[in-house]
């Protein structure tokens, strides 16, 4: 597996339940990043991780959303209670290391996993 | 204000023409530039990247930065069909957070 894979590629789901976003970083990338891409719109920063922590939540949209990474590799993201207005295409990318004194920040990204909400 | 701006587009030009895509950034402390093509339906792509003001090419792409100016422009010589597809354009912020624009949609007509 030479690049990020996410899972499950197509989500569709009713109003008010729950799902969970995979994403497998490239291996021994140890930053991860979630976007949300809505259709026909740029990418929006939901969280980041370096290595299982994360110092940067702050796209998290609403409580509704969590995000987890365990052993520097998988992560997951949570929708709770999920909303039409939550629709979208959830992409996720890693890449070497991030820090605020660095400057190589090359991000690879999985093929995103599209979410329906009806 | 967006912190990353950029015109949505679409941005026609004829085959073998050259697109020029512009997008500026807010904050003055950035370092690291990219830019990313993404064909529809399918995920971004790093195609370039560019530290240092001036010119950077790369094939038929030349990335452009003037910091002083906070300003950063991509050129596509020789388009081609193949290159009709959404450009973003991202600017390193803190903690490595890559803040994006919206995207220019470029399409090379025959």
């Amino acid at each position: 597996g030479a690049g990020v894979s996410q899972s499950p590629s197509n989500k569709v789901t009713e109003k008010g339940k729950d799902v969970e976003l995979r994403c497998d970083p490239i291996s021994g990338h140890t930053a991860l990043y979630w976007y949300r891409q809505r259709l026909g719109q740029g990418l929006e920063f939901l969280i980041y991780f370096q290595g299982n922590s994360a110092p940067d939540k702050s796209g998290l949209p609403s409580d509704r959303f969590s995000a987890e990474r365990t052993g520097e590799s998988v992560s997951t993201l949570t929708i709770q209670r999920t909303q039409q207005e939550d629709s979208a295409v959830y992409l996720c990318a890693s890449s070497l290391a991030s820090s605020s004194g660095g400057r190589y920040n090359e991000q690879f990204f999985g093929p995103g996993t599209r979410l329906t909400v009806l | 204000q967006k912190e990353v701006e950029q015109n949505s587009g679409p941005l026609s030009v004829p085959e073998g023409a050259i697109a020029s895509l512009n997008c500026t950034y807010s904050d003055r402390g950035s370092q690291s530039f990219f830019w990313y093509r993404q064909y529809s339906g399918k995920s971004p792509e790093l195609i370039m990247f560019i530290y240092s003001n001036g010119d950077k090419e790369d094939g038929r792409f030349t990335a452009q930065l003037n910091k002083a100016s906070q300003y950063v422009s991509l050129l596509i010589r020789d388009s081609q069909p193949s290159d009709s597809a959404t450009y973003l354009c991202a600017v390193k912020g803190s903690w490595g957070k890559l803040q994006f624009g919206a995207g220019t949609q470029v399409v090379v007509t025959p």
